[in-house]
């Protein structure tokens, strides 16, 4: 198994929803990554985890939180999230930090 | 922060012709990372680059690693419909900024049947 998985693909959401979106790789990667990404714009890093364990926090809002279940698995939490956070989230992971990153499909995200 | 500069901002070409986009950097860095994106998908992976001079192809694809180490190139020949989307150079920050994947704005290459 060489790819990242996304779920879901899309996902519409009001403002007082809370939904999480989920991430799974079955590489061996040790680390993980989640991205923001405006149409036409290039990805921008929200958050890595290395070993299972958070090394680089963006200065993202609280309204996202990261979870890291095991090594396979990385899931963002949303919650009271706002229109302007619509927007192409991406995984994706390494076999470290220092590799080449590998990404999802992505989910689609609508904020109403 | 760092800054990639990349160009052309967009490329709009002929099936056939060959492309060449290039990304330059006011730091050093140790590895050049060149991704393809389409419409509603995620990057993929064209090319990894870890020394200074290195060639590397994959296909019609041809990327170098400035002997710098502030600038990189990617070539396309013979462009096909396919080679439609758009490209991402991306270097990874050392130090304690290891993993951060910085990018340029992207190429937007059209190619024309």
């Amino acid at each position: 198994d060489t790819e990242v998985t996304q779920t879901p693909k899309h996902l519409v959401m009001g403002m007082t929803n809370k939904k999480s979106l989920k991430c799974e790789q079955h590489m061996g990667h040790r680390a993980m990554y989640w991205y923001k990404q405006k149409a036409k714009k290039p990805p921008e890093l929200m958050f890595v985890y290395s070993y299972e364990k958070l090394s680089i926090n963006e200065s993202v809002p609280s309204r996202f939180s990261p979870e890291c279940p095991n090594s396979s698995l990385l899931n963002l939490h949303l919650h009271a999230l706002q229109p302007e956070d619509s927007a192409l989230y991406l995984c994706a992971s390494s076999r470290d930090t220092g590799n080449e990153q590998f990404f999802g499909p992505g989910t689609r995200l609508t904020v109403l | 922060g760092q800054q990639l500069n990349q160009s052309p901002q967009s490329m709009f070409i002929q099936e056939g012709e060959d492309v060449s986009m290039n990304c330059t950097s006011s730091s050093i860095f140790n590895t050049w990372l060149w991704y393809k994106q389409d419409p509603g998908e995620g990057p993929v992976l064209l090319i990894a680059l870890y020394k200074a001079g290195e060639l590397t192809s994959n296909g019609r694809l041809t990327a170098q690693f400035g002997i710098t180490r502030k600038d990189s190139f990617l070539n396309i020949s013979a462009s096909i419909p396919s080679d439609v989307g758009i490209y991402f150079c991306a270097e990874n920050a050392g130090g304690t900024s290891y993993g951060k994947l910085t990018f340029g704005q992207g190429t937007i290459l059209t190619v024309h049947p």
